[in-house]
């Protein structure tokens, strides 16, 4: 099944970029990549997803290694609302995705 | 467009008993996937729907179990329910199948059980 590794926590200061790493060697040639992130007591929401190639969208960009092994999240200017546990998820080989713990953002103003 | 809706909020239920939880998609969406979430067990995917049909299943006993209607409403039922089935549980509408399109959560519905 397709696993992912991340950070248990990553500290950043307000204004500044974000990279949230994610390791993801098992990947499989068809998974794509989901980010989403969970602020306190609400639900998750999607932040982006990609296959191969860098995505960009409002919220954040998504850079994928050329081997596909890792990906990174990055948030362009961190703010406070930017707190998170950000997860990045990958499909086992029944097609569901598969949540790890993640990785818990902390901003520092 | 209205978000994913989830009944009720909260929920307080006896050991043994059983209940129902509904979901409500976002307008056009055709699958609905429910998930468990525990602090100490994280974020756990019970089922997706899809059409009408379960697509795929995580790994929970056949105590959890659901359904999708035609209008891609969905509801999940837990029976003979344990104290370890307190948990916030989540339910969240795609487009298609969750691999492949974006999520949209509801705000879960809290199970305690006593």
């Amino acid at each position: 099944d397709a696993k992912t590794t991340q950070p248990n926590s990553m500290e950043s200061n307000e204004e500044e970029p974000v990279h949230l790493p994610c390791n993801h060697s098992t990947i499989s040639g068809t998974d794509y990549i989901h980010w989403y992130r969970q602020l306190p007591s609400q639900g998750p929401e999607y932040v982006i997803h990609g296959l191969t190639s860098n995505v960009n969208n409002r919220m954040a960009s998504l850079a994928i290694a050329e081997d596909r092994k890792s990906s990174t999240l990055i948030l362009h200017r961190a703010t406070l609302r930017d707190a998170a546990v950000y997860y990045c998820i990958l499909s086992d080989s029944n097609y569901q995705l598969i949540w790890g713990a993640g990785t818990k953002l902390i901003i520092k103003p | 467009k209205a978000g994913v809706t989830q009944t009720p909020r909260y929920l307080i239920k006896t050991r043994g008993q059983q209940v129902t939880l509904s979901c409500s998609p976002i307008s056009g969406h055709r699958s609905v996937s429910w998930y468990q979430q525990t602090p100490g067990q994280g974020l756990q995917f019970l089922f997706e729907y899809f059409s009408e049909t379960q697509r795929n299943k995580g790994n929970f006993p056949g105590r959890f179990s659901g359904r999708q209607f035609s209008n891609s409403r969905s509801e999940m039922n837990v029976s003979t329910l344990e104290l370890g089935d307190s948990a916030l549980y989540l339910c969240a509408s795609s487009l298609g199948l969750a691999v492949n399109y974006e999520q949209y959560f509801g705000p879960g519905t809290r199970l305690t059980v006593t």
